[in-house]
């Protein structure tokens, strides 16, 4: 079974320019999460999606940054426009619904490395 | 405020040497403690959590609400247990897997 896939696995743009990440959960997951590891510094949680619905968006950290899940498969993580600021590691993870047999596993994805310079 | 800190950002040992990679919380309510780790040129993966309570790759951490922690250890250091280490809670009431981590210790084993 596949698991997490993310595309790119790094991009390189200037200050000003728009990068779009993707992710693919894994097949069936309905939780997909996006994390964020800005260097040296912890992973930090961005949002949660359901399905195609945003359960928890607390982490974005301003409107530079949009999220979607439509259909409720994959998601897209567009930065514009994109800060210095904003390099680091992007980070995609799904989980099953937690109300079934769940061990609170995350699977992650590879990342994505963004370079803004 | 819900917070994880790993005081550790390296931790250096040899070889058949004990491992003891310290993490603490701060959270007011039940939370779940998880730790994931990432070898070189992996995906970051979960090696173990707290309701558990088992051993993975010889390693064990003990939640003690006390102390508000949640350490790492194994008892003989192997090269291959060289990575990157991320404690990790999840609100129990959460209802979801929504993690937050500390900053991560790296373990390097030497031979």
């Amino acid at each position: 079974e596949a698991g997490v896939t993310q595309f790119p696995s790094h991009s390189v743009i200037e200050k000003g320019q728009t990068v779009t990440l993707r992710c693919d959960p894994i097949s069936g997951h309905d939780n997909l999460y996006w994390y964020r590891r800005v260097m040296g510094k912890e992973i930090k949680f961005l949002l949660h999606f359901v399905k195609e619905s945003k359960q928890d968006e607390s982490g974005m950290p301003n409107n530079r940054f949009l999220a979607e899940r439509t259909g409720g498969t994959y998601s897209t993580l567009k930065v514009q426009p994109a800060e210095l600021e904003d390099s680091g590691v992007y980070f995609c993870a799904s989980s099953q619904d937690r109300g079934r047999t769940n061990t609170g596993e995350l699977f992650f994805g590879e990342g994505s490395r963004l370079t803004v310079l | 405020a819900q917070r994880v800190t790993q005081p550790e950002k390296l931790l250096s040992v040899f070889k058949g040497a004990p491992v003891e990679l310290k993490c603490n919380y701060s959270y007011s309510g039940s939370p779940e403690l998880f730790w994931y780790v990432q070898y070189s040129r992996q995906r970051l993966q979960l090696l173990l959590r707290h309701i558990s309570r088992e051993s993975i790759k010889g390693f064990t951490a003990d939640l003690n609400k006390g102390e508000t922690s949640f350490h790492l250890k194994k008892p003989f250091a192997q090269e291959e247990d060289s990575a990157m280490y991320y404690c990790a809670l999840t609100p129990f009431s959460g209802g979801y897997n929504k993690l937050i981590f500390g900053a991560g210790t790296r373990l390097a084993v030497h031979p």
